[in-house]
C-alpha cells in the first residue's frame, strides 16, 4: 500500500542554517504530496503541497519540490529561525477518493539562538 | 477560515471508562477523519465519515468506534478505555471534492489512560 517515509530526528541546527527534512513516498498513481507543520501545542496546518510532478509548493521560506523520478518531496529552507521549531510532517493524498492521507511518522526540528 | 474544534484539549479517564470525544467543522465539509499521532510513529487514521451516517475503518479501527449524526460533528468513542489508547487525537475535515486535497485539523485532543 501507499506509505511516506521521512528522516528521523530530532534535527537540531543553529539559527540561519540550511535545513534539509528527506521525505519519500511509495504510491500507485500520481498521489498529491504535502508538508504539515506542529508548533507546540497545536495542532497540523498546512505548510506547502504539490500535485503534480516538477511541481514546487513553498511557503514561508519553505520549498520542496515533487520529484517522480526519485519518489521524495524534501523540505528546504535557506535560513532558518527558532520559530521555526516545530514537528514536520510529509503526507501523501493516493488515488483514492476517501480524501484520508498519509503520514510519515515527522521529524522534530530545534533550532537554537 | 475554517474552524474545526475539538471538545476537550486535555482529559484524564480511567481503565474502562467509555470516552467520547466530539469534533465539529463550521464549513459545510463532508469528509471528516480521526487520526491518533504517536511518537515516532507520525499520524495513523482511525476511522473516516464521508457523509452523515456513514463511517470507513482506517488503519488501527480495534478499540474504537465513530459516530456522525450531524454533517457538522464527528465523534470518537472509546468503549472501554485501555492503557494503550493515551495519545494525542487529532480530528480533520475536507470537502468531498477539492483540487489537491488538504485536509484542515483540530488543535487535538490529549487523552492520558490511568
Amino acid at each position: 500500500g501507499d506509505s511516506v517515509t521521512q528522516m528521523e530526528g530530532p534535527v537540531t541546527l543553529s539559527e540561519e542554517a540550511f535545513l534539509t527534512i528527506n521525505c519519500t513516498y511509495t504510491a500507485t498513481g500520481y498521489p498529491s504530496l504535502f508538508w504539515y507543520v506542529q508548533y507546540p501545542g497545536e495542532g497540523l496546518q498546512l505548510l506547502l503541497k504539490a500535485t503534480k510532478a516538477d511541481d514546487k509548493g513553498s511557503n514561508k521560506g519553505f520549498e520542496a519540490t515533487y520529484r517522480k523520478e526519485t519518489t521524495s518531496f524534501h523540505l528546504e529552507k535557506g535560513s532558518v529561525q527558532v520559530s521555526d521549531s516545530a514537528v514536520y510532517f510529509c503526507a501523501l493524498k493516493g488515488s483514492s477518493n476517501t480524501g484520508k492521507l498519509i503520514f510519515g511518522q515527522g521529524t522534530t526540528l530545534q533550532v537554537k539562538p | 477560515d475554517v474552524k474545526v474544534t475539538q471538545s476537550s484539549r486535555y482529559l484524564v479517564k480511567r481503565t474502562g471508562e467509555k470516552v467520547f470525544l466530539e469534533c465539529v467543522q463550521d464549513m459545510d465539509h463532508e469528509n471528516m477523519f480521526w487520526y491518533r499521532q504517536d511518537p515516532g510513529l507520525g499520524l495513523r487514521l482511525i476511522y473516516f465519515s464521508y457523509d452523515v451516517k456513514m463511517k470507513e475503518k482506517g488503519d488501527i479501527p480495534e478499540g474504537y468506534s465513530v459516530s456522525r449524526e450531524k454533517k457538522e460533528r464527528f465523534s470518537l468513542i472509546l468503549e472501554s478505555a485501555s492503557t494503550n489508547q493515551t495519545s494525542m487525537y487529532l480530528c480533520a475535515s475536507t470537502p468531498r471534492l477539492v483540487p489537491g486535497g488538504e485536509l484542515f485539523f483540530g488543535e487535538g485532543s490529549r487523552l492520558t489512560v490511568l
